[in-house]
């Protein structure tokens, strides 16, 4: 089945650029999205890409997707302190036409000040 | 705009015992997902609805999972009897239509003894 697979930690510091890389499986997946989740919380949508955009920049978020090597990063720049937070990657199962979303582990962002 | 609701935000139950979560989508809202978040992985789908209709269960455990969504609005999960791995947090999130952007609510914290 679809597997999606992130770095499980990330330190920076206050003000450098943050990259979380994540890899997946299904090469038919049309969407791919970031969530982020603070303590306590649920999931926030970060961003999205469709399947046929290479990079996507929303402000301090810049998206970058290789379909050739099934990878997808999200990088944060001038990152700060409420950054902190575990960062999602997901994506619609490739043969689902009901939304399904497959997750990965998670990859804690840890911002020192 | 109100966010989708959850109660209890936390449960602590015995093995054996049987326990209820209750979720409240976002007005309007027909698509409703029920994911199960074991600490340290990321949310796996356990059933989705369309209106009061399910749509994906695949990945619910029957023998003791159950959920209904009886009018198309609110929805609850039941778990009967609990084992010490169902300790996990319960999301509960809602989308206009399959597909659609999920909005996710905090979350209920069970924790099997």
């Amino acid at each position: 089945g679809e597997d999606v697979e992130q770095s499980l930690f990330l330190s920076v510091r206050e003000g450098d650029s943050s990259v979380i890389n994540c890899t997946y499986t299904d090469s038919s997946s049309t969407y791919l999205y970031w969530y982020k989740q603070e303590p306590g919380a649920g999931l926030q949508l970060l961003t999205y890409i469709f399947s046929n955009m290479d990079m996507k920049q929303d402000q301090r978020l810049t998206v970058l997707l290789n379909k050739k090597d099934k990878h997808l990063s999200l990088r944060i720049a001038d990152t700060q302190t409420g950054d902190s937070a575990i960062y999602f990657c997901a994506v619609v199962h490739g043969s689902s036409n009901t939304g399904k979303l497959i997750f990965g582990q998670g990859t804690t962002l840890q911002v020192k000040p | 705009e109100a966010g989708v609701a959850q109660s209890p935000r936390y449960k602590i139950i015995e093995k054996r015992q049987s326990v209820a979560f209750w979720c409240n989508p976002i007005s309007g809202h027909a698509t409703l997902y029920w994911y199960q978040q074991i600490l340290g992985q990321g949310p796996k789908l356990l059933i989705q609805f369309q209106n009061n209709g399910v749509v994906d269960d695949s990945q619910l455990p029957k023998d003791r999972f159950s959920a209904e969504r009886l009018k198309g609005v609110d929805s609850t999960l039941k778990i009967q009897p609990a084992k010490l791995e169902d300790s996990a947090v319960y999301l509960c999130a809602s989308s206009l239509g399959p597909g659609g952007e999920q909005f996710f609510g905090p979350g209920t914290r069970l924790t099997v003894l």
